[in-house]
């Protein structure tokens, strides 16, 4: 089992560009959690997805973010147009249900130029 | 609204000293209470959990239901315990974890 995998650890876009992050979770994980990391802040909720279905996105901004968790494939956080402010590290994390132990990938590093 | 705090966002001791990180929540129900560690350049991963009452590499969390604390403790300091701390809170109706700020302990030789 290899673990949570994000890709790619490290993202470089311009300014009003759009900016896709994937997170493959644990096998037999139905359940991702994204967090964003902002520099000397701790992590911030964003989404909570199971397998097709948004169950909690009081997190995200409203504009220009969105979150997928299809049937098959990874999850993907995407981000629309972006700006500096949203350079960040983004986690995600998957479970087998809440409650359980939440296991992280390493991280996706996005830098808006 | 539920919530985690650690106040410390820095916390440095010596080597061989004691080390006490500060966790508080609000919520007032039964919590899952977790303490996740992430070392440089490594991924966030588990410590310990409210609910095995178990020592991890020296550490132990004891939830206060009283003073809605679960501060992380360890007898003596090892260099090797240097790293980002964050306290998290879930329980049975949540749709998510929740995290506190984290606490950067750095331990100095």
């Amino acid at each position: 089992n290899a673990g949570v995998m994000q890709n790619p650890r490290h993202l470089v876009r311009r300014r009003g560009q759009e900016a896709r992050l994937r997170c493959s979770p644990m096998k037999g994980h139905s359940h991702v959690y994204w967090y964003r990391q902002l520099p000397e802040e701790g992590l911030k909720f964003m989404v909570y997805l199971q397998k097709e279905n948004i169950i909690d996105e009081s997190g995200m901004p409203k504009e220009r973010f969105s979150a997928e968790f299809p049937k098959e494939g990874p999850s993907i956080l995407r981000i629309q147009q972006v700006v500096r402010g949203d350079s960040a590290a983004y986690f995600c994390a998957s479970s087998g249900g809440t409650m359980s132990e939440a296991f992280f990938g390493q991280g996706t590093r996005l830098t808006v130029v | 609204a539920q919530r985690v705090t650690q106040p410390e966002k820095l916390l440095s001791v010596f080597k061989g000293a004691p080390v006490e990180l500060k966790c508080n929540y609000s919520y007032s129900g039964s919590p899952e209470l977790f303490w996740y560690v992430q070392y440089s350049r490594q991924r966030l991963q588990l410590l310990l959990r409210h609910i095995s009452r178990e020592s991890i590499k020296g550490f132990t969390a004891d939830l206060n239901k009283g003073e809605t604390s679960f501060h992380l403790k360890k007898p003596f300091a090892q260099e090797e315990d240097s790293a980002m701390y964050y306290c998290a809170l879930s329980y049975s109706s949540a749709s998510k974890i929740i995290f506190g700020s984290g606490t950067r302990l750095s331990i100095r030789p």
